[in-house]
């Protein structure tokens, strides 16, 4: 069975400072992808970044990159120099390669970001 | 510009009601999702599709029905609704190895 566990529930930071999000994952697959999501305040909901299994190094996209750590089945996001508008809940996501498709997501993070 | 519509956007409706949700994408996508977001759950799959006239069952299905009647669309029957389905619903479309397209959310109300 898969399973994703985020045991953060809330963060909160000063702006301009770097926050790392933690997420855990549980999967017997050999090959699986892992998806950083966030929803803002209205609702969206919109991808971030993505690391997959085999690939080592870790992903990075603008101020969002990913900790990987494979042997400890985890999957970190980090970011650099908040702003304020990256307020917001974020969602960890887990894709199999033995179930194309659908995801399997976290539970979420708030973070909040103070001026 | 490639999107997902879901309508409506806010739904009331009485315990025993009958509610579709309904959820259009034009992504070209095989793959469309129907979640629920609850408080402390994160988002849950209700039931997914791989393309017209194919389902799937989620994690949750229990009250759910749905069906794929093309590619692009997508829909949630709740048949006898119940207070225990008051949540927000969201509906995605991906390809098998894409990130999600999520739509805007559909907030529903069973009293």
């Amino acid at each position: 069975a898969q399973k994703v566990t985020q045991t953060q529930t809330s963060i909160s930071v000063m702006e301009k400072t770097t926050v790392t999000m933690d997420c855990v994952y549980e999967t017997q697959d050999s090959s699986y992808f892992l998806f950083w999501y966030k929803q803002t305040a209205s609702g969206e909901i919109v991808f971030l970044i993505r690391q997959d299994s085999y690939k080592k190094e870790n992903a990075t996209v603008g101020h969002y990159s990913l900790n990987f750590q494979k042997p400890k089945s985890s999957i970190g996001l980090i970011i650099t120099a908040t702003q304020i508008e990256d307020s917001a809940v974020y969602f960890c996501a887990m894709r199999v390669g033995s179930a194309l498709g659908r995801l399997h997501f976290g539970a979420g993070t708030q973070l909040i970001v103070i001026p | 510009e490639a999107a997902v519509t879901q309508s409506p956007r806010n739904k009331v409706t009485v315990t025993g009601g009958n509610v579709t949700l309904s959820c259009r994408q034009t992504n070209s996508h095989n793959y469309m999702y129907w979640y629920r977001q609850d408080t402390g759950h994160g988002l849950r799959l209700i039931h997914y599709s791989y393309g017209a006239g194919n389902l799937q069952i989620g994690d949750v299905p229990d009250g759910y029905k749905a069906t794929r009647t093309t590619q692009e669309d997508f829909f949630l029957l709740l048949e006898l609704a119940s207070p225990s389905q008051t949540s927000l619903y969201f509906c995605a479309s991906s390809d098998a190895n894409s990130d999600y397209t999520f739509g805007s959310g559909t907030r529903l109300l069973v009293i």
